[in-house]
């Protein structure tokens, strides 16, 4: 279903600390999910991607962690930097002809202060 | 990386009127575009998948006939807003997809303001 919302989440932080965005996805059947960045007059930027069959990905100063029993998507930055400050969306997709077809979540407005 | 331009970045236009938004694969061969919406603080709604030589698919709600897409080649789709109503003022943002099951690539969007 359609994931919109009027009101965005919001998370502050301080330089340096660790972030922990979350999403409730909607879909059982989704197995492939991704985490974007969007900055603002900007277009998503990749940030990371974890399918169904893991449960936790690790990149550069990022973590997804995935739990498909809740239906719960999160994204850990390490040392957050102002650089950070953006909205983050979370997007699934329930696979079948493509993996580029994507329902994406409600966001979340990250805000680091310096 | 994979790069893709959508042209323009920001446009007004007067209602009534339509606009074409030009999204680009600048280094690759997209089999797949998609086309999204955004209205301001909310999220990406997906529109339509384009494929290259075949009739896009649209999601449910939206008019095909108003949003008019082509996808001509492998590296360029356009999005036709037909006869623009305030209303479609948004944030319109491609995406493509270089193979099946492949990262997707997002373009920088284009604002449509319609007046």
């Amino acid at each position: 279903g359609e994931s919109v919302g009027l009101h965005l989440p919001t998370l502050s932080v301080q330089e340096g600390d660790n972030s922990i965005i979350n999403c409730a996805y909607s879909n059982s059947a989704s197995d492939y999910f991704i985490w974007y960045k969007q900055e603002s007059g900007k277009g998503p930027q990749f940030i990371i991607d974890i399918r169904s069959n893991m449960d936790k990905r690790q990149g550069q100063r990022v973590t997804v962690l995935l739990n498909k029993t809740v239906k719960h998507l999160s994204l850990q930055i390490a040392a957050t930097q102002p650089g950070d400050s953006a909205v983050y969306f979370c997007a699934e997709n329930a696979g079948g002809t493509s993996y580029g077809k994507l329902t994406f979540g409600q966001g979340t407005i990250l805000t680091v202060h310096p | 990386g994979a790069v893709v331009s959508q042209h323009p970045s920001w446009v007004i236009c007067k209602s009534g009127t339509s606009v074409k938004i030009e999204c680009r694969s600048l280094d690759f061969q997209a089999t797949t575009m998609f086309w999204y919406r955004q209205f301001p603080k909310q999220s990406l709604m997906l529109m339509a998948t384009s494929n290259e030589g075949s009739k896009a698919t649209y999601e449910q709600g939206v008019e095909k006939d108003k949003f008019l897409i082509n996808h001509a080649s492998l590296t360029l789709s356009t999005l036709t807003v037909t006869s623009a109503h305030p209303e479609d003022s948004s944030f319109y943002i491609c995406s493509a997809e270089e193979s099946y099951n492949s990262p997707l690539h997002f373009g920088n969007g284009t604002r449509l303001t319609v007046t």
